[in-house]
């Protein structure tokens, strides 16, 4: 089993939906990074959150420490927001990294 | 610009031939990364340097050599060992801060190199 779980794998909407991805990890955590991987293969950090709730624009995430638990949201979506997203740990016993697999988003106009 | 750049974008060679690709980084970070990724999978750690002339093993680096004389270049080679090449590579820089159980550097992502071995 990933340590780090995200879902769902692919997730289509219309534009202005309201958009959830969910990341499930299973170990110890210092901090939570959600990326963006646009087609080219290019990756862009959005939020790195050790708790609570951190908001950029439309893009909302948030952190339940106790229940190992992350969600990114997406508001009013876009067909631009058509991406890769990426959730990873850091976990508290060492300083690497570990992915998910990443959720597939397609946002149609 | 301050960032990282990764070239070439493209590359493909023979099998049975080493190859390096290009990492360099002008943010002054203290560590540089290799990730290999596959379809379907998430990102996997090939090697990490935290200084320079020192670097370590990740999860996948048997087939791989990596080199850091300078804090801005962190080339790695893909050799003949390397049993499935053909893959996207990242390279990502990140300065360390804080340490041991409270590190929360941020990594910056290269653009990638999608290497592909005929």
């Amino acid at each position: 089993k990933n340590e780090v779980e995200q879902s769902p794998q692919n997730l289509t909407a219309q534009e202005g939906e309201f958009i959830t991805i969910n990341c499930s990890y299973s170990v110890g955590i210092s901090a939570l990074h959600w990326l963006q991987q646009h087609p080219g293969g290019g990756i862009v950090s959005l939020f790195m959150l050790s708790s609570g709730k951190k908001k950029h624009g439309r893009l909302i995430a948030t952190i339940n420490i106790q229940e190992k638990h992350s969600s990114l949201h997406i508001t009013a979506s876009h067909p631009r927001d058509s991406a890769v997203y990426i959730c990873a740990v850091r976990k508290t016993s060492g300083s690497r990294l570990t992915f998910g697999e990443g959720t597939q988003l397609t946002v149609n106009p | 610009d301050g960032g990282i750049t990764q070239s070439p974008k493209y590359l493909f060679r023979k099998e049975g031939q080493n190859v390096t690709l290009s990492c360099e980084q002008n943010l002054n970070h203290d560590a540089m990364y290799w990730y290999r990724q596959d379809p379907g999978q998430g990102l996997r750690l090939i090697y990490y340097s935290q200084i320079v002339n020192d670097f370590q093993k990740g999860d996948i680096a048997e087939g791989y050599s990596v080199s850091r004389e300078k804090k801005e270049s962190f080339p790695l080679t893909v050799t003949s060992a390397q049993k499935n090449p053909t893959a996207f590579y990242l390279c990502a820089s990140s300065i360390l801060r804080g340490g041991g159980r409270s590190s929360y550097n941020e990594q910056f992502f290269g653009p990638g190199t999608r290497l592909t071995v005929l």
